[in-house]
């Protein structure tokens, strides 16, 4: 069945660093989208990738979806302590598969 | 607008027992999913509603179910409880079915199996 992997699991960086995550699917992706988690939250939908090779900024924040459909990346410039939580990407194919999640944590 | 709303948000229910958690969607929305989160497992797909009618299942067992009223509030159940079955059960709710609707999640029910 569809998997979706994301790497890495954790990530501390100092504040003002840069942080990326990345999502791997074992089939073609129909879009991809991705997901920000709050510490004792839930999931906040941050963005939807469709066409193959897309890329989307939101501020300090670029998405990219790859040419094949089946890897995408997220990266955000210059980190702060407001970025701290748990990214997902989704990957849908026939139904939504979350990746594991990538913790980020800032140190001020 | 008012967003997803889950009820419970907390239950304790011992092994064997049988839970029904509750899920209403934002307004005009019509397809709601149900997922459980675990430290170890993430974000695990159950199943996907629309239109009163389950339209996608993840890999879990019978003993979790749901349904969706014409109002497109749903619901799922868990019977025969375990203490895996410890967790917390957000659902989501989006426009239509699938791509390209973002889907909106609720604040969750903590489920604890004891």
């Amino acid at each position: 069945g569809q998997q979706v992997m994301q790497i890495p699991q954790y990530q501390h960086v100092q504040e003002g660093e840069d942080f990326t995550t990345y999502c791997n699917s074992s089939t073609t992706l129909s879009n991809i989208q991705w997901y920000k988690q709050r510490p004792g939250g839930h999931p906040v939908f941050l963005i939807q990738l469709v066409k193959s090779g897309e890329v989307k900024k939101q501020k300090r924040l670029t998405f990219q979806f790859g040419e094949a459909k089946k890897n995408s990346s997220l990266h955000i410039t210059a980190t702060q302590t407001t970025d701290v939580g748990t990214y997902f990407c989704a990957g849908l194919n026939n139904d939504m598969r979350f990746g594991a999640g990538t913790r980020l944590t800032v140190k001020p | 607008k008012a967003g997803v709303t889950q009820t419970p948000r907390y239950l304790i229910k011992t092994r064997g027992q049988q839970v029904t958690l509750s899920c209403s969607p934002i307004s005009g929305h019509r397809s709601v999913s149900w997922y459980q989160q675990t430290p170890g497992q993430g974000l695990q797909f159950l199943f996907e509603y629309f239109s009163e009618t389950q339209r996608n299942k993840g890999n879990f067992p019978g003993r979790f179910s749901g349904r969706q009223f014409s109002n497109s509030r749903s619901e799922m159940n868990v019977s025969t409880l375990e203490l895996g079955d410890s967790a917390l059960y957000l659902c989501a709710s989006s426009l239509g079915q699938g791509a390209p609707y973002e889907q909106y999640f609720g604040p969750g029910t903590r489920l604890t199996v004891t």
